[in-house]
């Protein structure tokens, strides 16, 4: 199985600041079709998962642009910038490339 | 809008089997993949397999010789049978629609136990 390393375990932020999340996968995440299948979620308290950005960089539909994805190979980066207090809660990355599909151990992020 | 729902019984005895049912609105399961996931306390999460459109499934290699995953197209429902349940097996488990996993359920917390 790909194995995806998701670092930090926790993350203190201050409101306003900016957040990075670094998921690194155990082999590469680019699909034989030249697509890489890396998706980012947020999970709020006793809510299920939303995506956030889907295939590396493209942000789902009403994510606001505060959020971006970057990274290509095995080394992938969630930035958060100017982070709000919805934005608080366990972030895990998904590779869904390679059979079968595996998430990071996620990422707290948490107020200061 | 797509909306997808997972009911089944919150509490199951060890060596049992684990039943669940995700209800789809909003969109036929024709269409898509459909999956099971299962997020274990302390937060680990695992997919553990998916239906297809055309019926035909995948598993997670770790779970193959215990689950089973079917459909009913006609009620637009999909279901997720794992036998040989152990405590270990206590988790909140979630369908969605795969592809990018834009939607979930709400999930349903499933405890194993005598």
């Amino acid at each position: 199985d790909v194995v995806m390393t998701q670092t930090p375990v926790s993350l203190p932020v201050s409101l306003g600041g900016q957040a990075s999340i670094s998921c690194r996968s155990s082999q590469s995440l680019v699909h034989s079709n030249g697509n890489t299948y890396l998706h980012w979620y947020l999970q709020k308290p006793g809510q299920s998962p939303q995506l956030l950005i889907y295939r590396v960089s493209n942000r789902f539909s009403g994510v606001p642009d505060r959020f971006s994805g970057s990274g290509s190979g095995t080394d992938f980066t969630l930035k958060i910038s100017r982070v709000e207090p919805e934005d608080l809660g366990d972030y895990y990355c998904l590779q869904s490339t390679h059979f079968p599909w595996t998430f990071g151990g996620g990422t707290k992020l948490e107020l200061k | 809008e797509v909306q997808l729902q997972e009911s089944g019984p919150g509490l199951v005895k060890p060596s049992q089997s684990l039943s669940l049912t995700c209800s789809v609105t909003g969109y036929s399961i024709t269409s898509n993949y459909w999956g099971w996931i299962r997020k274990f306390p302390g937060n680990k999460m695992e997919w553990i397999g998916h239906i297809s459109y055309s019926g035909s499934t995948s598993y997670n290699p770790s779970l193959k010789s215990r689950i089973s995953i079917t459909r009913d197209t006609s009620k637009n429902q999909f279901f997720l049978q794992l036998n040989s349940v152990t405590t270990e097996d206590t988790a909140t488990y979630y369908c969605a629609r795969e592809g990018w996993f834009a939607y979930w359920g709400q999930g349903t917390l499933v405890t194993v136990s005598s």
